[in-house]
């Protein structure tokens, strides 16, 4: 069965360093998502992308956050300049059309960690 | 704004023994999709059930189901015949019908099934 696939498993960054994390959405999915899990806390929305667009983002998504599908598999978030509170677990997700009760699937997630 | 509350951090149950999970939301909203989904350790968040707010009848997936109560914005999880691979995390998600896909999650249940 086809799976979200996210790079790496495990990331340690200084503060102040940019970061880029990787998914690969399951392959005819058209959208893609970000979340995140600070340790102990809710998993939190950060951001939809869908036609080469952010559809949606929450309030965490600031400037410092960036999505990009660079090329027909890849689809990436990248911190410009992490902060101590940007350590968490990253999901990727993706689904393959816009019904809202359609099944989102999740990547194994990507643990930041930020020194 | 939509909340969701699972106020059990950790549950066990015996193999081959039934447990509840419980969830409460938040939501002046008439209509929505409710969500639960399982993480295993280290192993993607997985789609067990969902639930659509107009439909009164309570889902059900093999030995999953849901106690689905609107009035009382509660929906829990039952899992009949608990085996030992129903050990993971347990997350209750809320879904707006309009405007947006974005999930909203509680802070999530461990279950343990022990042998």
């Amino acid at each position: 069965e086809p799976e979200v696939t996210q790079t790496p498993s495990h990331q340690v960054t200084q503060m102040g360093q940019e970061v880029i994390l990787r998914c690969v959405p399951i392959s005819n999915h058209l959208y893609f998502y970000w979340y995140r899990q600070i340790l102990g806390q809710k998993v939190e929305f950060l951001v939809s992308f869908y036609n080469n667009e952010i559809s949606e983002k929450s309030e965490i998504f600031d400037d410092q956050f960036s999505v990009e599908r660079p090329d027909g598999s890849n689809f990436t978030l990248k911190i410009r300049s992490t902060k101590l509170e940007d350590s968490a677990m990253y999901f990727c997700a993706s689904k393959r059309t816009s019904a809202r009760q359609e099944t989102q699937y999740f990547g194994p997630g990507t643990r930041l960690l930020v020194l | 704004a939509q909340t969701v509350t699972q106020s059990q951090p950790e549950m066990s149950v015996q193999e081959a023994e039934t447990v509840t999970l419980s969830c409460t939301y938040d939501t002046s909203e008439n209509n929505y999709y409710l969500f639960w989904y399982k993480q295993p350790p280290s192993r993607q968040m997985i789609l067990v059930i969902r639930q659509e707010a107009y439909k009164q009848q309570n889902a059900t997936e093999n030995r999953f189901s849901v106690n689905f109560q609107k009035a009382a914005k509660s929906f829990s999880l039952k899992i009949s015949d608990s085996q030992l691979g129903d050990t993971a995390m347990y997350f209750c998600a809320f879904m707006k019908p309009y405007n947006t896909d974005k999930l909203i999650f509680g802070t999530g249940t461990r279950l343990q099934v022990f042998p």
